[in-house]
């Protein structure tokens, strides 16, 4: 199986603050990446498709860049509504995994 | 606006069984593979099984495999997870999710139930 690696696993940031996460896969995925939010006790909410294709609806201060094995998701200015739990997800073949989480925090 | 509801869960021994059902509205389910994804508390994602539109194929994880069986009830519109042999570590979460695109192979996950609890306790 492929394996996801975040990181920072978490991280703290102000309001207005440009932050990237790190997404890592053991074997390339070529672009077959997603990207989630989820904020406690919700869903996970889709941002982002095929490494960098965002989906309707979220704010363009999310952005997802990589192909093959190194992915980041980038957030410029981060808002209140941003802290959340970002996960990875690969889905290049059965079975799909998703990353460890990276908790963005106040600070 | 697609809606995703999962009923079924609650407390249950180890050893035993639960069924749950993941229920559409504003679509039709067959039309989509539909996967579960579960989360045990305070811990990450993690895929547990999919089945496809046609209910051809189906998938699981290593983790579920034997235990969990998912079917189409396609005049109610509903995914049933039938889980068996319960164990502590199926604690968890577990979400439907409607499969928005795929590689080919696999694919991601644009719309997600709000989730049911399972618990596995004596």
């Amino acid at each position: 199986d492929i394996q996801m690696t975040q990181s920072p696993s978490a991280l703290s940031a102000f309001v207005g603050d440009r932050v990237t996460v790190t997404c890592r896969a053991s074997q390339s995925i070529s672009n077959w990446l997603a990207w989630y939010q989820q904020k406690p006790g919700k869903a996970p909410r889709l941002l982002i498709s095929k490494a960098s294709s965002l989906e309707s609806g979220v704010p363009p201060r999310f952005s997802g860049s990589g192909s093959g094995t190194e992915f980041t998701l980038t957030i410029t200015s981060l808002q209140p509504d941003d802290f959340a739990t970002y996960y990875c997800q690969h889905y290049e073949s059965y079975f799909p995994t998703f990353g460890q989480g990276t908790k963005v925090e106040i600070k | 606006q697609v809606q995703l509801v999962e009923s079924g869960g609650g407390v249950v021994q180890p050893g035993r069984s639960l069924r749950l059902s993941c229920a559409a509205s504003g679509v039709t389910l067959s039309n989509y593979v539909i996967h579960w994804v579960r989360q045990a508390p305070g811990k990450g994602l993690e895929w547990v099984a999919a089945i496809s539109g046609d209910g051809h194929s189906k998938y699981y994880a290593d983790s579920v495999k034997g235990r969990l069986t998912l079917s189409w009830d396609t005049s109610k519109n509903t995914v049933s997870l039938q889980m068996d042999s319960l164990g502590l570590e199926d604690t968890a979460v577990y979400y439907c999710a409607t499969e928005g695109g795929t590689s080919g192979k696999c694919g991601f996950f644009n719309y997600w139930g709000q989730g049911a609890l399972v618990t596995v306790s004596s």
